[in-house]
């Protein structure tokens, strides 16, 4: 069935490490997006791709980064700059490449513990 | 900040319809409405969206107010897998002008009751 995979559903890590957080599609949607949930707050843009080899940052980009080789993957890198990384993330993708529609397919989401 | 206002929480009984309010008072005239739902540590679904008039698919249907400044998400036959919170959305224009992003506010937590 297509869908969204998000690995690994849950990770620990200790300060400082940077982790990488892994979403595949087979969908075959153009646009995907990095989201994170935190308690007592709506879910929050971190970086979206609308095409191959192209990203832009979101509303909180700093202490992530992204990256989109594939039209299938858009992995998301925690790194050691992230002042509070704990946080439920959540992937999600589009089918057009324009961003214009608001219809996201999201995956089971990622939960980060640092340490 | 989001641009749309829900009660924390509600209940309904099973099998009864749940009716979700959402305000969005300073919505535009070209934004959209869209409705996600989210159970517990899952990611959120897609349910329903509209613009003017009111829109009805296999899970919900929505009601937009003439003055679009309110809508609500009615649930015909609630069952208990519908608990889950319901977030109402307004689609708007990022800061560039150039693509379109949704604001997500805290949403409403359903309880649907045996």
């Amino acid at each position: 069935d297509g869908g969204i995979t998000q690995s690994p559903k849950y990770l620990f890590r200790k300060e400082g490490q940077n982790v990488t957080l892994s979403c595949e599609q087979n969908l075959n949607h153009d646009a995907m997006y990095w989201y994170r949930q935190d308690p007592g707050q709506g879910l929050r843009l971190i970086y979206y791709s609308q095409i191959v080899n192209d990203f832009q940052k979101g509303d909180i980009a700093e202490g992530y980064s992204v990256s989109r080789e594939k039209k299938e993957s858009f992995p998301l890198t925690v790194t050691s700059a992230q002042k509070n990384p704990t946080a439920f993330y959540l992937c999600a993708s589009t089918k057009g490449a324009s961003g214009t529609t608001g219809e996201l397919f999201f995956g089971e989401g990622s939960r980060l513990t640092v340490l | 900040d989001a641009k749309t206002t829900q009660p924390p929480s509600m209940d309904c009984a099973e099998g009864r319809a749940a009716n979700l309010p959402c305000n969005h008072s300073t919505i535009s005239g070209n934004e959209y409405v869209y409705w996600y739902r989210q159970i517990h540590s899952q990611g959120p679904q897609y349910i329903i969206h509209g613009l003017k008039n009111n829109e009805t698919n296999e899970m919900a249907s929505l009601i937009i107010t003439e003055d679009r400044k309110s809508s609500t998400l009615i649930l015909p036959h609630a069952t208990l897998r519908d608990t889950a919170v319901y977030y109402c959305i307004v689609r708007v224009l990022n800061n560039a002008g150039n693509n379109r992003k949704l604001i997500w506010g805290l949403g409403t937590s359903l309880a649907v009751n045996p």
